[in-house]
């Protein structure tokens, strides 16, 4: 089946650095690439959709500057945490999408700031 | 605003027992998906549901959807220590191609002895 990976699964960073974490299908191109933010206990928030070589799309609450999202290529696309601080602290989950019903989640990335 | 809610959120059974969960959503879709989530890791799909009526099985896990109700279930049947997880059910949103997934509020289940 097609492989999503994520890396790094987890990083700890200190308040006011930038982390990015990569989303990456293994075995597929994907057409699409979707984000999705999860705090401990509760569920996934669509974050944004990316498509490659086309702005993120955003969805409402979600800071365009401080979530940097570039999708460079059909089995790659990239978050980036600006500025980060504890509040950012979170689960993130990218999943790549084919032109079919399926999404294919990564193993996610464990984001800690101090 | 999409809304899709899950009942109940936390279920503690007895192995060998039945239950339900139940996931309601708040606008027209015709496609939804369950998946299950360990503790720290990420997500499982169990099950793509593409239309009314739609059920599908695997081993002691079965899922329905009633697109005209909105409403998708997810049976357990004679549970075991193993299925304790928590399980999301998802509702898409097709914008284009490819479905945007609104997810639920999850359903954490505890299997006990």
């Amino acid at each position: 089946g097609a492989v999503v990976s994520q890396h790094p699964s987890w990083v700890i960073c200190k308040s006011g650095t930038s982390v990015k974490i990569e989303c990456r299908s293994l075995d597929f191109q994907a057409t699409t690439m979707f984000w999705y933010r999860q705090f401990p206990k509760q569920s996934l928030m669509l974050m944004a959709t990316s498509n490659e070589g086309s702005k993120a799309t955003y969805e409402q609450g979600v800071e365009k500057d401080k979530f940097l999202i570039n999708h460079a290529s059909l089995t790659l696309s990239t978050l980036t945490v600006t500025s980060a601080h504890p509040e950012d602290s979170s689960f993130y989950i990218c999943s790549a999408a084919l032109l079919t019903d399926t999404q294919y989640f990564g193993p996610g990335t464990r984001l800690t700031v101090l | 605003e999409l809304k899709v809610e899950q009942n109940p959120l936390f279920l503690s059974m007895q192995e060998g027992k039945n239950y339900t969960i139940y996931c309601n959503y708040s606008t027209t879709s015709d496609r939804l998906y369950w998946y299950r989530q360990d503790p720290g890791k990420s997500l499982e799909s169990l099950f793509v549901l593409l239309s009314n009526g739609a059920v599908k099985q695997e081993g002691r896990l079965m899922a329905s959807l009633d697109t005209k109700a909105r409403l998708s279930t997810l049976h357990i049947t004679a549970a075991v220590h193993d299925l304790s997880a928590t399980y999301f059910c998802a509702v898409a949103i097709i914008p284009y191609n490819t479905d945007k997934l609104i997810f639920g509020t999850g359903t954490r289940l505890q299997v006990f002895p």
